[in-house]
């Protein structure tokens, strides 16, 4: 089983700043196969963006990801109010996929 | 664009079976896979398993001495069945759609509550 840790658990920032949200994998995985997930209270998750840089539909480009091999990001570049959830990665190369904990970014 | 809808009991006894649906409508449950996730509240997200419309299945390894999953191509839709539940089991179920293997969830149900309690 591929074990994925988010880090950090909590990011408090400010509307307009960056957040930048890590995932590491236990064992080497390609970027083609790694996906990331915005969810708001209440509401299921919602596909962002995978792969090399693929947004899901309707995904503004202050979304982009980064990473190879073990360590993947997820960057924001300017955090919108609606921006504000917690973000879950997730690796779908092997038959068994999983997701890491997840990383909550909160208003400062 | 397709919607994705799940159904069930929203509680079960320790030691029964949960069963759900999911219904999908805006388009064919043929040539896609379809996956359940579920989430312990207030906890992270945990992959189930996934089937293809043909039928051929991936399990969690954690899960699979219990899980059945099928699908129904002509109601298009596909069921989760999962034995022996204990409070451990209790948690939100999602169903998604993967357009195919090695690729991300790309459409989700909106969730369904299902409690294990006597």
């Amino acid at each position: 089983e591929i074990v994925l840790t988010q880090s950090p658990g909590t990011l408090s920032l400010s509307p307009g700043e960056r957040a930048t949200l890590s995932c590491r994998a236990s064992q080497s995985i390609s970027n083609s196969y790694v996906g990331w997930y915005q969810q708001k209270p209440g509401q299921a998750p919602r596909l962002l963006i995978y792969g090399a840089s693929n947004r899901a539909t309707g995904i503004p480009d202050r979304f982009s990801v980064s990473g190879s091999g073990t360590d993947f990001t997820l960057t924001i570049s300017r955090l919108e109010p609606e921006d504000f959830a917690v973000y879950y990665c997730h690796q779908f190369d092997s038959s068994l996929e999983t997701f890491g904990q997840g990383t909550k970014v909160e208003i400062k | 664009q397709v919607q994705l809808q799940e159904s069930g009991p929203g509680l079960v006894e320790p030691s029964e079976t949960l069963s759900l649906t999911c219904n999908v409508s805006g388009g064919s449950i043929s040539s896609y896979y379809w996956s359940w996730i579920r989430q312990p509240p207030g906890k992270g997200l945990e992959w189930i398993g996934y089937i293809h419309y043909s039928g051929s299945t991936k399990y969690n390894p954690a899960l699979k001495s219990r899980l059945t999953l099928s699908v129904d191509t002509p109601k298009n839709q596909f069921s989760l069945h999962l034995s022996s539940v204990t409070a451990a089991d209790t948690a939100v179920y999602y169903c998604a759609k993967k357009v195919g293997f090695g690729e991300p969830l790309e459409y989700w149900g909106r969730g369904t509550l299902v409690t294990v309690s006597s």
